[in-house]
């Protein structure tokens, strides 16, 4: 079965800083990995997804996640970050056939000013 | 589109009482996933649905839970009797099938319903 870890809860940077939000996963198999950010109140949406290829894959909002094999790892990250990215973040993993995913306890993203 | 729709937003009821949360799917999305949000457990599924007929509700904590889909286009997931420790936030996701049947496909979700059940 796949399971994530996201090492960590709270992550707090400065506006304008660059951000990385850790992901590690285990799956046997072929990985199908996802971000998704939370606004308070809302749902999830889709940052960004990466199934085969490029190892390194552009989202929206200027989110970029990078697919590490060896190191069973899916990093999402951000050059600059704007007050409005203040959010929780969720890594998940799908198997390669199947409707599961398996989410990661979330990381909660402040910025200061 | 509008999005994946649920209703209502805020459910507030005692223990004991019947709840009933309502979720509409994107059109043309044929698979369904109700999730549970909490601070202790994350995000857990529940239940999905394929083609309106249920595949894997190994996530359902127990028989107080339950869930129907009778149509593409409406699904509903009850609890009775409900409990304090329902209280979380649930959340409805669909998904689109790209022909062949496939993990990699993305699941929207829904705003969710906050359930507090006093």
């Amino acid at each position: 079965a796949q399971s994530v870890t996201q090492p960590d809860i709270h992550i707090t940077v400065s506006e304008g800083a660059s951000l990385e939000l850790r992901c590690n996963y285990s799956y046997g198999a072929t990985p199908y990995l996802f971000w998704y950010v939370q606004s308070p109140g809302q749902g999830l949406q889709l940052l960004l997804k990466y199934f085969s290829g490029d190892t390194l894959v552009q989202g929206i909002k200027g989110f970029e996640a990078e697919f590490k094999r060896s190191q069973s790892s899916f990093n999402l990250r951000k050059p600059s970050v704007h007050w409005s990215d203040a959010a929780e973040y969720f890594c998940a993993v799908g198997a390669s056939r199947g409707n599961k995913l398996v989410f990661g306890a979330g990381t909660i993203l402040r910025v200061k000013s | 589109d509008a999005g994946v729709i649920q209703s209502p937003r805020h459910e507030v009821t005692e223990m004991g009482q019947e709840v009933t949360l309502r979720c509409k799917p994107i059109s043309g999305h044929n698979s369904l996933f109700w999730y549970r949000q909490t601070m202790m457990r994350g995000l857990e599924l529940l239940i999905y649905f394929n083609n309106n007929v249920p595949i894997d509700d190994s996530g359902m904590p127990e028989d107080r839970f339950s869930a129907k889909m009778p149509n593409a286009s409406f699904s509903t997931l009850k609890i009775q009797p409900s409990e304090p420790r329902d209280s979380a936030v649930y959340f409805c996701a669909s998904r689109g099938l790209a022909g062949e049947y496939s993990g990699t496909d993305t699941q929207y979700f829904g705003p969710g319903t906050r359930l507090t059940v006093l």
